[in-house]
């Protein structure tokens, strides 16, 4: 089984600073790992994924975040906040022989303050 | 369409309602799948759809849910008898499945959900 855990439901960072959302998983064999934003009445959209090629995975709207499998972590990273990436964030893992069946963490709610 | 489609953008069904939730995928995505997302929640796996094949129905929660896709295209998630604790954003996604031996596509496309309120 596998599974994702997000630490901070809410986070809160100045407009301009540093964002960190943390996930960390637990899986039986090596995983994929995604982010998902999620804006107010809108569909989920994908950030980034890791899928076992390099361990810094870069996203959209200048979003990144580093696989360290000695830490089981899959931390979301981004050096300037911006008032527009305020919304949902998820992490996701996924079993690599599978189909494409993901599981969610709760999520974090990022608010940028101005 | 260019995205995945979902209707009702909402839903209000009183306990006891038979109510379906329509998916239209995005044109030639062999996999479907719909999520349930509880409020504060992060969405939680229902079932999954190759084609018309139901694969794996896992996550439905009771034999009150039951999913189709009878022409491996628009799918309908139909719950019976509805209950409060039903009351969700219910989200379809879909995607081209991975070739293993391509090892394309990743990702997958969701729709921006039916919210389902049963009082």
């Amino acid at each position: 089984a596998q599974s994702v855990t997000q630490l901070g439901s809410h986070v809160s960072v100045s407009e301009g600073a540093l964002v960190l959302l943390r996930c960390n998983y637990s899986s039986s064999v090596p995983p994929y790992l995604f982010w998902y934003v999620q804006y107010p009445n809108q569909g989920l959209q994908l950030l980034l994924k890791y899928t076992s090629a390099a361990t810094l995975v870069k996203g959209i709207n200048g979003f990144e975040a580093e696989f360290k499998k000695s830490e089981t972590s899959f931390h979301l990273t981004k050096p300037s906040a911006h008032m527009s990436d305020a919304a949902e964030y998820f992490c996701a893992v996924r079993d690599p022989f599978g189909n494409e069946k993901l599981t969610f963490g709760t999520g974090t709610r990022l608010t940028i303050i101005p | 369409g260019a995205g995945v489609s979902q209707s009702p953008r909402y839903k209000v069904a009183k306990r006891g309602q038979d109510v379906a939730l329509r998916c239209d995928p995005i044109s030639g995505h062999v996999s479907l799948f719909w999520y349930q997302q509880a409020l504060g929640q992060g969405p939680e796996f229902l079932t999954y759809f190759q084609n018309e094949a139901q694969l794996d129905k896992s996550g439905l929660p009771s034999d009150r849910f039951f999913a189709e896709r009878p022409e491996g295209s628009v799918s309908t998630l139909k719950i019976q008898r509805t209950q409060q604790e039903d009351s969700a954003v219910y989200l379809c996604a879909s995607s081209i499945p991975r070739d293993r031996v391509l090892a394309t596509n990743e990702k997958l496309f969701f729709g921006s959900g039916t919210q389902l309120s049963v009082l």
